[in-house]
């Protein structure tokens, strides 16, 4: 059974940083895409990025938003992905989804998600 | 800033048929823009309905259905039931970048 469980998240004040983890099972992780999403409280959902699988390049790809400031990463020998989140602002709070695969990948299309863990920026 | 727009409310009874479109703001949406349709109920998180237009999950009811429709993504659900009742979310690529639309809250009454 494929199961994603996010972990990291909490209290955190603005400009500081935080790194999220995504720890997979049920699945050979090194085979797929992971992708992180996003949704402040009570709004829509937000793309964040994802991270290529390593015979795809393992190459990222981020919304605009986020790019200079978070990071996606991996290690398949732990199947974990990573979010690192640095320069926290208070449009950062939401909760924060992983997911297997990647939007418009045809051979690891967008799965399974995480229960998500909880991000509030806040002094 | 491109803009995906869906309906933010729809109702439909029960064991009825109803169309949600998601639509940009450059032009028509095309099987290019990878229509990926989503569901989340309240306090859930979301699920992966429908990929690359109109590719199911396994774990997708076989009454819901994605499509091109008239310049944009539309999902269809046919034969509606209560638990159907949910917030759907549309996402399609613009350049490199994702973007989803504000989300449909479906109502079956």
């Amino acid at each position: 059974e494929v199961q994603l469980v996010e972990s990291g998240g909490g209290l955190v004040k603005p400009g500081r940083s935080l790194r999220l983890s995504c720890t997979a099972s049920g699945f050979t992780f090194g085979d797929y895409a992971m992708s992180w999403f996003r949704q402040a409280p009570g709004k829509g959902l937000q793309w964040v990025g994802f991270i290529r699988s390593k015979p795809f390049g393992g190459t990222t790809e981020y919304a605009a938003s986020v790019e200079a400031r978070f990071t996606i990463s991996r290690d398949d020998s732990k199947s974990i992905a990573y979010l690192q989140m640095n320069s926290l602002k208070t449009e950062d709070t939401a909760i924060y989804y992983c997911t297997r695969g990647a939007p418009g990948f045809i051979r690891e299309p967008l799965d399974y998600w995480g229960q998500g863990t909880l991000v509030t920026v806040s002094s | 800033q491109t803009v995906v727009t869906q309906e933010p409310s729809l109702t439909v009874s029960p064991g009825g048929t109803v169309t949600l479109t998601c639509a940009s703001s450059t032009g028509a949406v095309t099987s290019g823009y990878y229509p990926t349709w989503f569901q989340q109920k309240p306090g859930q998180a979301p699920r992966t309905l429908i990929y690359s237009t109109n590719n199911k999950h396994s774990w997708t009811p076989p009454r819901f259905s994605g499509s091109l429709l008239g310049g944009k993504a539309a999902l269809t659900l046919s034969g509606v039931q209560p638990e159907d009742e949910a917030e759907f979310y549309c996402l399609l690529h613009h350049g490199g970048a994702w973007v989803f639309g504000g989300g449909t809250k479906l109502t079956v009454l």
